[in-house]
C-alpha cells in the first residue's frame, strides 16, 4: 500500500470553478499535513498546512482533514489559469512544536491540475 | 522574502564522479533537509540535519551520500561516486526552530538538477 496516495490526474477544471484534490495516507501516526504546489521544473511551494480535523481556509484555498478516514483534501475556489500545476500532498509524523524526530515529509505522487480558460 | 538558495542549478557529470551540491538555508533556520525528485516521480526524503549531525536519513541515503555544514551558511550534499540512477532534481529545504522544537513549516530551494551520463 502506498504511504500517500493521490489521483495522478490530469484533473481539468473550467476557470472560475472549484477544483477538488484528494489525498489518503496509510500511517495513522501522521499528525501534520501539507499541500504543496509544484510548477513544471520548479520546486514545491507550500500553500496550506493543517494539523487538526476540520477545515482550514486561506484565501481561495481550503484544506480539509479527517484523521479517522485518513483523508486530506484541498479545495481551490474561483480557479485561475495560474493554478494549473501539480499539487503534492505531504504528511509528517511529528507535530509542529514537538521535539525533533520524525520530521521527514512523505509525499504523494501529486495530482496534475489544469484550469481551462 | 527570505529564501533557500541552491547551486548549481544544473550539473552534468560522468558516472563515477563525485558531485557536491550546495545550499544556503534561510538565515535563522537551523534544521536542514535534502530531498530528491527523479523525473516524473514523487519527491523523496533523503536526510535531515541539525546541530552538525544527521537527525534522520532514508534508505536511499547510503554510504555514497554525505552531508556537511562546512561553515556558518552553507549546507552541502556530496555524492561520492555517481550512478546513472542518481540523476534527479535535488532540493534543499530548511525549517525554523526554537530550541529542540520545529516551529515553522519546511521551505524548499529551487533545486539542483543533476544529470549523470
Amino acid at each position: 500500500q502506498k504511504e500517500v496516495e493521490q489521483n495522478s490526474g490530469p484533473l481539468s477544471v473550467p476557470e472560475g470553478a472549484i477544483a477538488s484534490l484528494n489525498c489518503t495516507y496509510s500511517d495513522r501516526g501522521s499528525q501534520s499535513f501539507f499541500w504543496y504546489r509544484q510548477y513544471s521544473g520548479k520546486s514545491p511551494e507550500l500553500i496550506m498546512s493543517i494539523y487538526s480535523n476540520g477545515d482550514k481556509e486561506d484565501g481561495r484555498f481550503t484544506a480539509q482533514l479527517n484523521k479517522a478516514s485518513q483523508y486530506v483534501s484541498l479545495l481551490i475556489r474561483d480557479s485561475q489559469p495560474s493554478d494549473s500545476a501539480t499539487y503534492l500532498c505531504a504528511v509528517k509524523r511529528n507535530l509542529m512544536g514537538s521535539n525533533f524526530g520524525n520530521e521527514k515529509l512523505t509525499f504523494g505522487t501529486g495530482t496534475r491540475l489544469t484550469i481551462i480558460p | 522574502e527570505p529564501e533557500v538558495t541552491q547551486t548549481p542549478s544544473h550539473q552534468v557529470t560522468q558516472m563515477g564522479q563525485e558531485v557536491i551540491l550546495r545550499c544556503v538555508p534561510i538565515s535563522n533556520h537551523l534544521y536542514f533537509y535534502w530531498y530528491r525528485q527523479i523525473l516524473g516521480q514523487k519527491v523523496e526524503f533523503l536526510v535531515s540535519f541539525y546541530n552538525n549531525e544527521i537527525s534522520e536519513k532514508s534508505e536511499i541515503f547510503d554510504d555514497q551520500f554525505s552531508v556537511e555544514r562546512p561553515d556558518g551558511s552553507n549546507f552541502t550534499l556530496k555524492i561520492r561516486s555517481t550512478k546513472l540512477e542518481d540523476s534527479a532534481m535535488y532540493f534543499c529545504a530548511s525549517s525554523a526552530t526554537s530550541g529542540r522544537f520545529i516551529i515553522g513549516e519546511l521551505f524548499f530551494g529551487e533545486g539542483s538538477r543533476l544529470t549523470v551520463l
